[in-house]
């Protein structure tokens, strides 16, 4: 069965400061990978996605994430913080062999920028 | 397009109450899912469908817990004698197979059970 672990559940950075949100997966093939932001009381907004070619995507906002299949891992990063950023972040996976499907997410990463 | 539409925005009922979510997805788009977010937790799946038919149910889903889309457009969530448990948001997403695999979520039900 997949699953998704992101470490940390809270992360705080100053702004202008690198913003780093871990995620790593457990799949027997390497899956479809999302990341999602939610700001309160909405819903989930796609940040970027890796389904196949190059293992460096860009997304909105700034974000990137990097798929490194050897350590199952598809961390987030963002070279400088706003104060706008602030808000929950979310890894997810899906099956490869399903076009997609049903979404697995982790708990989430609540991240705070300090002025 | 106008995205992912969810009514209504907030329920509260009492416990053993009967409830039902409405849910408009992207017009294009063949698959439609349902999730629920409790406080502090991401998202979990509870069903999906294709078109008219519904491809998988979680088995966490319990038997007070229905989804339908007759048509293959708008889906209906019903809880029947609904429990505190179930007070969550409960999110609606859809895509479109073949293009990306991207879901694109509406902005939620909140559901509170007193």
């Amino acid at each position: 069965a997949q699953s998704v672990t992101q470490l940390g559940s809270h992360v705080s950075v100053s702004e202008g400061a690198l913003v780093l949100l871990r995620c790593n997966y457990s799949s027997s093939v390497p899956p479809y990978l999302f990341w999602y932001v939610q700001y309160p009381n909405q819903g989930l907004q796609l940040l970027l996605k890796y389904t196949t070619g190059a293992t460096l995507v860009k997304g909105i906002n700034g974000f990137e994430a990097e798929f490194k299949k050897s350590e199952t891992s598809f961390h987030l990063t963002k070279p400088s913080a706003h104060m706008s950023d602030a808000a929950e972040y979310f890894c997810a996976v899906s099956d490869r062999g399903n076009q997609g499907g049903k979404l697995i997410f982790g708990q989430g990463t609540e991240l705070s920028v300090k002025p | 397009d106008t995205g992912v539409s969810q009514n209504p925005r907030h329920k509260i009922t009492k416990r053993g109450q009967n409830v039902t979510f409405r849910c408009d997805p992207i017009s294009e788009h063949n698959r439609l899912y349902w999730y629920r977010q409790t406080l502090g937790q991401g998202p979990e799946f509870l069903t999906y469908f294709q078109n008219e038919a519904q491809l998988e149910k979680s088995r966490l889903l319990s038997d007070r817990f229905s989804a339908e889309r007759p048509k293959g457009s708008f889906s209906t969530l019903e809880i029947q004698r609904t429990e505190q448990g179930d007070s969550a948001m409960y999110l609606c997403a859809s895509s479109l197979t073949g293009i990306n695999y991207e879901q694109y979520f509406g902005p939620g039900t909140r559901l509170t059970v007193t």
